[in-house]
């Protein structure tokens, strides 16, 4: 079955400090993944996404994932973390079994804290 | 350009009540979500359109929900007969996805937050 597991509830991390966010799946086939950040009263925005090719994947507001198929981990990475990065992280993966199109699978969510 | 938008932004009802959400995608994108966010569940796939077309409604929870899209535009998510466990925040999102696709990012709304009474 395809699913996503985000096996920490919340991140605590100081300003200037690197952050990971953890994220594993399983999947039959390619992996398609997905990060998406929620600020409070707002939907989801796209972070990155992983779909082929290089393991590290560059995306928004300075965030990274690094893909390790050995490992079926997808975890966020940010060098230097802001207080303003302080939200609700989902590591998603695609649920390819219904065809050609994106119905995601979400993991449970990571709520990240940026202390000054 | 505009971003995908829902109404109401908040909608409290009774139980019992019928309640529509609505959905407006971006312009041009094809394909649309409707996912739903409550406490217990995490984020749960709803339901998908391609245009007008509904091939997966394989996370409708009941036979009370149920959704439409017209001119491959606007999107209606219908609960009748409200209960207690459908209040959540329901979220829709839209991307560029053809057939042949399947990995383009989606672009989610604000959301509704339905509390049933």
């Amino acid at each position: 079955a395809q699913s996503v597991a985000q096996p920490e509830d919340q991140v605590n991390v100081a300003e200037g400090n690197p952050l990971t966010v953890k994220c594993t799946y399983s999947v039959s086939g390619n992996p398609y993944l997905f990060w998406y950040v929620q600020y409070p009263n707002r939907g989801l925005q796209f972070l990155l996404k992983y779909i082929t090719g290089d393991n590290l994947v560059k995306g928004s507001y300075g965030f990274e994932a690094e893909f390790n198929k050995s490992q079926t981990s997808f975890h966020l990475k940010k060098p230097s973390a802001l207080v303003s990065d302080s939200a609700l992280y989902f590591c998603a993966v695609r649920d390819g079994r219904g065809g050609g199109y994106n119905k995601l699978i979400f993991g449970a969510g990571t709520r990240l804290a940026v202390h000054p | 350009g505009a971003g995908v938008s829902q109404s109401p932004s908040n909608k409290v009802t009774e139980k019992g009540k019928d309640v529509e959400l609505r959905c407006d995608p971006i312009s041009g994108h094809t394909a649309l979500y409707w996912y739903r966010q409550s406490l217990g569940q995490g984020l749960e796939f709803l339901i998908y359109f391609q245009g007008n077309s509904a091939p997966d409604k394989s996370g409708l929870p009941s036979d009370r929900f149920s959704a439409e899209r017209t001119g491959g535009s606007v999107s209606t998510l219908t609960i009748q007969r409200t209960q207690q466990e459908d209040s959540a925040v329901y979220l829709c999102a839209s991307s560029l996805e053809g057939l042949a696709g399947g990995y383009n990012e989606q672009f989610f709304g604000p959301g509704t937050r339905l509390t049933v009474l």
